[in-house]
């Protein structure tokens, strides 16, 4: 079966940008997670989706937003990139149902550095 | 609010030896807790679940409740051991996972 990808793999963009990164799930798991990962932070999460709705969201502000399509795909965006935004962003996907140690299982990532 | 602390960031020791990584949590309700590992250049990845209670490449870890911890242990660590480990709770209905900050392991020859 084939793992978690995420593309592009490595971004650079500027200041003031926007960006886009893309997920795709094990086939059928239909949740998709979104961490951002720092030296500074550590893992930090940033939202999940199940079939095509938010249902947990962490502290980041609004220029981070998310969605998911109906295949499960999800696509993260980040408005108005600030320097601070250059982190490796994760994506995780899992079956969705919160069953007792339901196991998450984590992309390659997309590395963002922002200029 | 749910919080991990992992309260070294680097642990270094030698082939042979025990390895425990600590792992505190704090956690209102039922916790589910796991250990995730990053070998270099690789992804993270499951390295066991508490609910599970299972061995995995040597390492297990208990849960215990009184002392909110779930130290991860290996009785004789291996140089191939060496990466980074997470400690993280969450899952099942609240749908996200709150990572520790990581310990560094290096295992010596």
């Amino acid at each position: 079966k084939a793992g978690v990808t995420q593309t592009p793999r490595y971004l650079i963009k500027t200041r003031g940008q926007q960006v886009t990164l893309s997920c795709s799930p094990i086939s059928g798991h239909r949740s998709v997670s979104w961490y951002q990962q720092t030296p500074g932070q550590g893992l930090q999460f940033l939202f999940e989706y199940f079939s095509e709705t938010q249902r947990n969201k962490g502290n980041f502000p609004g220029r981070f937003s998310g969605r998911q399509f109906s295949n499960s795909r999800s696509e993260m965006n980040v408005s108005t990139l600030e320097l601070g935004d250059s982190a490796l962003y994760l994506c995780a996907s899992s079956w969705g149902t919160g069953g007792r140690g339901e196991t998450q299982y984590f992309g390659p990532g997309t590395r963002l550095l922002v200029l | 609010a749910q919080r991990v602390t992992q309260p070294e960031k680097l642990l270094s020791v030698f082939k042979g030896a025990p390895v425990e990584l600590k792992c505190n949590y704090s956690y209102s309700g039922s916790p589910e807790l796991f250990w995730y590992v990053q070998y270099s250049r690789q992804r993270l990845q499951l390295l066991l679940r508490h609910i599970s209670r299972e061995s995995i490449k040597g390492f297990t870890a208990d849960l215990n409740k009184g002392e909110t911890s779930f130290h991860l242990k290996k009785p004789f660590a291996q140089e191939e051991d060496s990466a980074m480990y997470y400690c993280a709770i969450g899952g099942g209905s609240n749908y996200k996972l709150t990572f520790g900050k990581g310990t560094l392991l290096t295992v010596n020859p």
